[in-house]
């Protein structure tokens, strides 16, 4: 596997489900971000973690929960979502969070909420 | 508040054809201007960047305009392909404390068609 990698593609959950986004980066980077893509939306940050701390949090609702065991790996639990969660959810890592340093993206999960 | 304007939302050109995508910013403090290539499925990928000291920036058949006083930043794809067909999203950064925050454009989806 090379790159950003995201499991599961695709994910239904209903309202009171709880599921988990799982990423992973095989650059040897240190940081790693969480993106929501909506449609007509500019990408929106949601957490970003540096050297397996969180940085960030942009004031994301509490149903999102990320964990970042270490530098490779990231995690997106979700549970009690809303309709208007429905989105692109995408990963990103880079090599150090200052410096401004190029992220590169994973293909994301398309989480659909009924 | 969105701070990165991008237009249109939609372009559909012929092969051959120059389509041009526009966008404007607010924040003065922005100091790095990339462009991303998203194609279905995937995640968006760095096309091309530019910094405010230089009005254009060419790559191959894509090119940057930047224009400092007007805060206007612009992508014009030479020669376009049908594999051009993709959403294409400006952004802007600035440097130090932060510098891992990109501002996105809404994006502009592009059809080059044959």
């Amino acid at each position: 596997e090379t790159g950003v990698t995201q499991t599961p593609r695709h994910l239904v959950m209903g309202m009171t489900n709880k599921k988990s986004l799982k990423c992973e980066q095989h650059l040897g980077h240190n940081a790693m971000y969480w993106y929501k893509q909506s449609a007509k939306k500019p990408l929106e940050l949601m957490f970003v973690y540096s050297l397996e701390e969180r940085v960030e949090n942009n004031s994301v609702p509490s149903r999102f929960s990320p964990e970042c065991p270490n530098s490779s790996h990231l995690f997106l639990h979700l549970h009690t979502l809303q309709p208007e969660d429905s989105a692109l959810y995408l990963c990103a890592s880079s090599q150090e969070i200052v410096g401004g340093y190029e992220q590169y993206f994973g293909p994301g999960t398309r989480l659909t909420v009924t | 508040q969105q701070q990165v304007k991008q237009s249109p939302q939609s372009l559909i050109v012929q092969k051959g054809g120059i389509p041009i995508i526009n966008c404007a910013y607010e924040n003065t403090a922005f100091d790095y201007f990339p462009w991303y290539q998203q194609f279905p499925g995937k995640g968006p990928a760095l096309l091309i960047a530019i910094r405010p000291d230089v009005s254009e920036k060419k790559e191959g058949r894509f090119t940057i305009s930047f224009n400092k006083s007007a805060k206007q930043f612009s992508l014009h794809i030479m020669d376009s392909q049908p594999g051009d067909s993709a959403t294409y999203f400006c952004a802007a950064r600035r440097s130090g404390a932060g510098s891992y925050q990109l501002t996105f454009g809404k994006g502009t989806k592009l059809s080059v068609i044959p």
